[in-house]
């Protein structure tokens, strides 16, 4: 079974400071890899995704992600972040086979301050 | 139609109550998804429809009978539920298929038990 871990509840900030989110998982097969934004009192909205190929993966907004396999890591990077990046994020895994079933981290909290 | 809707936003009910929660999706899915969310804490897989047809239920308990009526539409019937049944519960869709396919989220249902 795959797990994921997410190493901090809640990552605090400055606007156009750089922050990472880290994310480790385990899993004992091939694995899809993502991460998901949730704004307050709103469903989840897929935010990138790792399937295969290039192991950096970018967002239409800013934050691009890299799959470590050595590490079995997946970060989120933002090199400069807004009032508006304030939301939970969420690492999440699916196996090759039965990837209909998404595992997912605690979660990460991140705060931008003025 | 790139959206799932669920319905209602909010509900409040008694531990002898009998309610519903509805999804609906107009994107042609033919996989469809509950979760469950308590505060602070990640999404759980509570149960998967294929084709209409319930592929996997997580040891939910009784008292969550999910329903789907035809490829557009889910139900989540509650009955006899705890307090700590409270949480949000968010429905989500994809295609249907081998690999990996798209879950997209609705808002969720916000579900207080007295």
């Amino acid at each position: 079974a795959q797990s994921v871990t997410q190493l901090d509840s809640q990552v605090p900030v400055f606007e156009e400071a750089p922050v990472e989110l880290r994310c480790n998982y385990s899993s004992s097969v091939s694995v899809y890899l993502f991460w998901y934004v949730q704004y307050p009192n709103q469903g989840l909205q897929l935010l990138l995704k790792y399937l295969s190929g290039s192991t950096l993966v970018e967002s239409i907004n800013g934050f691009e992600a890299e799959f470590n396999k050595s590490q079995t890591s997946f970060h989120l990077r933002k090199p400069s972040v807004h009032i508006s990046d304030t939301a939970e994020y969420f690492c999440a895994v699916s196996e090759y086979q039965g990837a209909q079933k998404l595992v997912f981290g605690q979660g990460t909290r991140l705060t931008i301050n003025p | 139609d790139t959206e799932v809707t669920q319905t209602p936003k909010h509900l409040v009910m008694g531990m002898t109550n009998k309610k519903s929660l509805k999804c609906e999706q107009h994107m042609g899915h033919r996989a469809m998804y509950w979760y469950k969310q308590k505060a602070k804490k990640p999404p759980e897989l509570m149960f998967v429809y294929s084709y209409e047809k319930l592929s996997i239920n997580e040891s939910v308990p009784s008292r969550f009978s999910p329903e789907c009526p035809n490829s557009s539409l889910l139900n989540l019937h509650l009955h006899a539920l705890q307090p700590e049944d409270s949480a949000l519960y968010l429905c989500a869709s994809s295609q249907e298929g081998r690999g990996y396919n798209e879950q997209f989220f609705g808002p969720g249902t916000r579900l207080t038990v007295l």
